[in-house]
């Protein structure tokens, strides 16, 4: 079946740009849709479709497509934003909905 | 407001049973997909089961395939999922998730825990 590759670790300075990419063949078909989960919390949906934000969520963060690579791009990060980032998308084959691995983020 | 609140997680016995249930307000519960995602402890998140807006569908991740069964009361707003043969690796926070319009899942609840020990 299908997966959804995340980076590593990223860390990135107070106010700057960061992007989290999440990888899998099956983002060539369907969009990704991005979560942020702060340590001892419910997941919070951040990013949807082809760039849809929920209310309530700051316009800092952004989502893009190429191919077969998903990002998630954080305009001048705050300390609020330390967390770990999800990806998730729908599959043809096999399960019908993959998670990637996840991403922690830390904000120096 | 959406809110969704978990409950019926123990420390359960391993081949042991469990019924989990989650209870929905805020929104229109019978238009909506809905779905069970668990993570495990300081692991990720793994999606578990998604069940259609009428019940008529439900899809299960190929490691609970057989042994967990989702269902839904629409009368009574509530996702219930019915785990049997519990293994030490479903030791994990179980979320109940409603699904988006565009296959995203944009809410979710606080979680119970089932632990799996003998």
């Amino acid at each position: 079946s299908s997966e959804l590759t995340q980076d590593p670790p990223v860390s990135v300075a107070l106010g700057q740009t960061v992007r989290i990419t999440c990888q899998g063949d099956n983002l060539r078909r369907f969009y990704a849709s991005w979560y942020q989960q702060r340590p001892g919390q419910a997941p919070v949906l951040v990013i949807s479709g082809k760039n849809n934000r929920p209310s309530g969520i700051p316009d800092r963060f952004s989502g893009s497509s190429s191919g077969d690579t998903a990002s998630l791009t954080i305009t001048g990060a705050q300390a609020e934003d330390e967390a770990d980032y999800y990806c998730n998308s729908r599959d043809s084959s096999g399960n019908p909905v993959l998670f990637g691995g996840g991403t922690k983020l830390t904000v120096l | 407001e959406v809110q969704l609140v978990e409950s019926g997680g123990v420390v359960v016995q391993p081949e042991g049973s469990l019924r989990l249930s989650c209870v929905a307000s805020g929104f229109t519960f019978d238009k909506y997909i809905m779905h069970w995602v668990r993570q495990a402890p300081g692991k990720g998140l793994q999606w578990v089961s998604l069940i259609s807006w009428d019940g008529g569908s439900t899809y299960y991740a190929d490691s609970v395939k057989g042994r967990f069964t989702i269902s839904r009361d629409n009368s009574k707003k509530s996702l219930f999922l019915q785990m049997n043969s519990l293994r030490t690796e479903d030791t994990a926070l179980y979320y109940c998730a409603k699904g988006g319009m565009d296959g995203s899942f944009d809410y979710w609840g606080q979680g119970t825990l089932v632990t799996v020990s003998s």
